[in-house]
């Protein structure tokens, strides 16, 4: 069964980087058949997909975010990150990780817990 | 506002059925496959329905999807208690080469 767990500082300052990473386990991130999703919803709100990343690492950002997002994979922790760059209070929201298989089109098939992160001085 | 339009809330009594819609465009509902996700409260969304009208290993049959040009919905058939949570649906956008989702439909069991 395939877990993703996301890690990272739950507290940013405006106009720093925030950085999340995403563990995955029950399965290797290397596989050629996944990409690999950052999605977030500030309280209240829907639901916005970030961006994602292939194990090739080629990547598609959301171009309302594009500027300042990069996403990364590291596949000898079996882990892919986020970073978003000047963050305003606008940022503060639950960040999922998810993974997103490149055939068959199934969706977004597993999700993790979400992590909050809160932008404030 | 989200690029898929839900309303914003829906009710029905226990063993109803109720139906969410969800509004889109060529580029996304009208060229590609569409996905319904629960969020129960405090949770991580969860895959309800993909390829407009599969649904994953575990997920009762009461929960089905239609999609027609470039609208869909999802129907609740035998409505129980466990079933307030909220519904989002989303789809592959061409015109941005990536995920967009409707801004999610508040399901009370009243």
């Amino acid at each position: 069964q395939v877990q993703l767990q996301e890690s990272g500082p739950g507290l940013v300052k405006p106009s720093q980087t925030l950085s999340l990473t995403c563990t995955v386990s029950g399965g290797s991130i290397s596989s050629s058949s996944y990409y690999w999703s950052w999605i977030r919803q500030p309280a209240g709100k829907g639901l916005e997909w970030i961006g994602r990343i292939y194990t090739s690492g080629s990547t598609n950002y959301n171009p309302s975010l594009k500027s300042r997002v990069t996403i990364s994979v590291d596949t000898s922790k079996n882990q892919f990150s986020l970073k978003l760059s000047s963050v305003t209070a606008a940022d503060t929201a639950v960040y999922y990780c998810a993974r997103d298989p490149a055939s068959g089109n199934p969706g977004l098939d597993y999700w993790g817990q979400g992590t909050l992160v809160t932008v404030s001085s | 506002q989200s690029v898929l339009t839900q309303p914003p809330s829906a009710s029905g009594t226990p063993g109803q059925r109720v139906t969410i819609s969800c509004s889109g465009s060529s580029s996304n509902i009208g060229s590609n496959y569409v996905y319904w996700y629960q969020q129960l409260p405090g949770t991580a969304p969860k895959l309800l329905i993909y390829r407009n009208n599969q649904r994953p290993s575990g997920v009762p049959d009461r929960f089905s999807g239609s999609k027609s040009g470039t609208s869909a919905s999802l129907a609740i058939s035998g409505l129980r208690s466990e079933d307030e949570a909220d519904y989002y649906c989303a789809a592959w956008e061409d015109s941005l080469s990536g995920w967009v989702f409707g801004g999610g439909t508040k399901l009370t069991v009243l």
